[in-house]
């Protein structure tokens, strides 16, 4: 199916520091998303993303996550700064609406 | 409560059995996706089915909007399908936004 790809695979970061997560999606969507997964729990939404805007996001997304798609580029989750409980896998999906495709996820670890 | 209850939590099969992966939710629905999680981490989209049956190779999904469920049918399983099956809902505010149930793991033994 459709490739989503995700940089880095694995980013290990000490606590207050920035982080950017960096998602390749599918060429034609339009709509993008992330999603955290702590390790054993439930996959969870945070944000999506459309022309340019966050249309929806959930209690994790917190004041100091930001999204975004500078021309076309990368799809981007920044944090900043980071703290210990944001240690979990990050998805990144996209649509063209409908049917949302995955990427393989970033491993992040806040020491 | 939970908006999506995904049943049974995990599953043991021999090779060669039928499984049959239950998904219910309690919400209003616009679409239903199953997803199957490697043991690495990586989603793979199963199905996109919002309403009806669909059939991909040994998989079939069933979406009953009605009866607010969703099931996930694997025919002829073999160690390869081990790993855990995700049900996720889109609710009809349209956002996109998908809410996840907490899986199903299979473990299929040869």
């Amino acid at each position: 199916g459709p490739k989503v790809l995700q940089i880095p695979s694995h980013q290990i970061i000490d606590m207050g520091q920035m982080v950017t997560l960096n998602c390749d999606p599918v060429s034609n969507h339009l709509y993008f998303y992330w999603y955290k997964q702590i390790l054993g729990q439930q996959m969870e939404f945070l944000v999506n993303f459309y022309n340019g805007k966050v249309m929806e996001k959930s209690k994790l997304f917190k004041d100091q996550f930001s999204v975004e798609r500078p021309d076309g580029s990368y799809f981007t989750l920044k944090i900043q700064p980071t703290a210990l409980e944001d240690s979990a896998v990050y998805f990144c999906a996209s649509s063209s609406p409908a049917e949302q495709f995955f990427g393989p996820g970033t491993r992040l670890t806040v020491l | 409560g939970q908006q999506v209850q995904q049943s049974p939590a995990s599953l043991v099969l021999q090779e060669g059995e039928n499984a049959e992966l239950q998904c219910n939710f309690s919400t209003s629905l616009n679409s239903m996706q199953w997803f199957y999680q490697r043991p690495g981490g990586s989603l793979v989209s199963l199905f996109y089915n919002p309403s009806g049956t669909k059939h991909s190779g040994r998989l079939t999904s069933t979406t009953v909007i009605k009866e607010r469920r969703s099931s996930l049918h694997i025919s002829s399983s073999q160690t390869t399908d081990s790993g855990t099956y995700l049900c996720a809902l889109e609710r009809d505010t349209n956002t996109g936004k998908l809410t996840f149930g907490d899986g199903t793991v299979l473990t299929v033994k040869p």
